[in-house]
């Protein structure tokens, strides 16, 4: 059991740049979530992916996007960056339905100036 | 929607003493509920889960949480506090078994020496 790794741990942007943020799953775990954890808050589902397709997404506009690869490892895409984007992204993977628990990564620091 | 409610963002107890957490959930039938623990810098940690079993669930550390129908609650408890359990403390829910989880607003847990 390798765990989740996440990648980078902290990165600065500039508001309107763009960013990808990765993650590596969990072998075997063929279900990924991204959360988005603002300070002093708890994390908000971004979207969930399921054998390399979306099948779930949050309140999140658009410009959020994401991919899985075939390797368990998936990205997160943030396009035009906001001020309100600074916050802790959170990957999570599960090998099956999400009742049955997710491993979580220990995420990237996003900070938008 | 469905939502969890944590109540107390910051609770204080001396080591050695109860340590209660409290959660209440919305749903019009038994979700499926969980307990995180965030400790500093770091991702989230499962630290017990119902899934429809036992009410009085035992988790990792010493913790454990039992579900109220009656009060719809999940209260997460520890008859005696360590200095290690300072951590940040996510309440969340399943509403169903294909859907998202649902975080609350965590509970920030401190230690007295």
């Amino acid at each position: 059991e390798t765990g989740v790794t996440q990648s980078p741990t902290h990165l600065i942007k500039t508001r309107g740049q763009q960013v990808t943020l990765r993650c590596s799953s969990q072998s075997g775990h063929n279900t990924v979530s991204w959360y988005q954890q603002a300070l002093g808050q708890g994390p908000q589902f971004i979207f969930q992916y399921y054998r390399e397709e979306e099948n779930g997404r949050g309140n999140f506009p658009p410009r959020f996007s994401g991919l899985q690869f075939p390797n368990y490892s998936s990205e997160l895409n943030v396009n035009a960056l906001e001020l309100d984007d600074s916050a802790l992204y959170l990957c999570a993977s599960s090998s099956g339905q999400a009742l049955y628990g997710y491993t979580f990564g220990s995420g990237t620091r996003l900070t938008v100036v | 929607a469905q939502s969890v409610t944590q109540l107390g963002s910051h609770v204080s107890v001396s080591e050695g003493a109860l340590v209660l957490l409290r959660c209440n959930y919305s749903s019009s039938v038994p979700p499926y509920l969980f307990w995180y623990v965030q400790y500093p810098n770091q991702g989230l940690q499962l630290l017990l889960k119902y899934t429809s079993a036992a009410t009085l669930v035992k988790g990792i550390n010493g913790f454990e949480a039992e579900f109220k129908k009656s009060e719809t609650s999940f209260h997460l408890t520890k008859p005696s506090a360590h200095m290690s359990d300072a951590a940040e403390y996510f309440c969340a829910v399943i509403p169903n078994r294909d859907d998202k989880i649902i975080f609350g607003k965590g509970t920030r847990l401190h230690i007295l020496p």
